[in-house]
């Protein structure tokens, strides 16, 4: 069983609509990454979060330590939002090493 | 901005061959790492490296070698490579100090 948990796997939305990808983790960590790939494409970092919130443009990131659970927030999703969003963590005794979810495959159709 | 650039965006490479997979960051950074990607499996982590000459195995080293001469470059080696290898190769460093790590464009590799 994957210790990072993503949901929902794919997920299609129209543009303008919020868009919420979430992440459940099972082991105490140091810090969690979100990350987005377009197809083809290389790893973009979007954020890394210890705990609260932060916000890049259009984009949110919030997690609740305690619930060890994280969301990553899309305002006014846009075509180019298209990507798979991947979450890791890093923890679980190691200051090196993340274990990635699965990803969450977005398309937002115009 | 934190530049990590890959050899290669695409390989193509016959059973048995040997295969180098080179990575160079140019921000200095201690730590260096190599992944695989692959639908359905996500990212897995090959090796590792926290400093020059210095490498650890990650959760999948069975076949995969590393090589960490200078600071800014990190090459992956296939010794023999095989079909189950052809896989997206992704390499990624970080400053020690810092959680964040940053991605290179990725290698797709093929063995035929």
């Amino acid at each position: 069983k994957n210790e990072v948990e993503q949901s929902p796997q794919n997920l299609t939305a129209q543009e303008g609509e919020f868009i919420t990808i979430n992440c459940s983790y099972s082991v105490g960590i140091s810090a969690l990454h979100w990350l987005q790939q377009h197809p083809g494409g290389g790893i973009v970092s979007l954020f890394m979060l210890s705990s609260g919130k932060k916000k890049h443009g259009r984009l949110i990131a919030t997690i609740n330590i305690q619930e060890k659970h994280s969301s990553l927030h899309i305002t006014a999703s846009h075509p180019r939002d298209s990507a798979v969003y991947i979450c890791a963590v890093l923890g679980g005794g190691s200051n090196y090493k993340l274990t990635f979810g699965k990803g969450t495959l977005l398309t937002v159709n115009p | 901005d934190v530049k990590v650039t890959q050899s290669s965006r695409y390989l193509v490479k016959r059973t048995g061959e040997k295969v180098f997979l080179e990575c160079v960051q140019d921000m200095d950074h201690e730590n260096m790492f190599w992944y695989r990607q692959d639908p359905g499996l996500g990212l897995r982590l090959i090796y590792f490296s926290y400093d020059v000459k210095m490498k650890e195995k990650g959760d999948i080293p069975e076949g995969y070698s590393v090589s960490r001469e200078k600071k800014e470059r990190f090459s992956l080696i296939l010794e023999s490579a095989s079909t189950n290898q052809t896989s997206m190769y992704l390499c990624a460093s970080r400053h020690q100090s810092s959680y964040e790590q940053y991605f290179g464009p990725g290698t797709r590799l093929t063995v035929t």
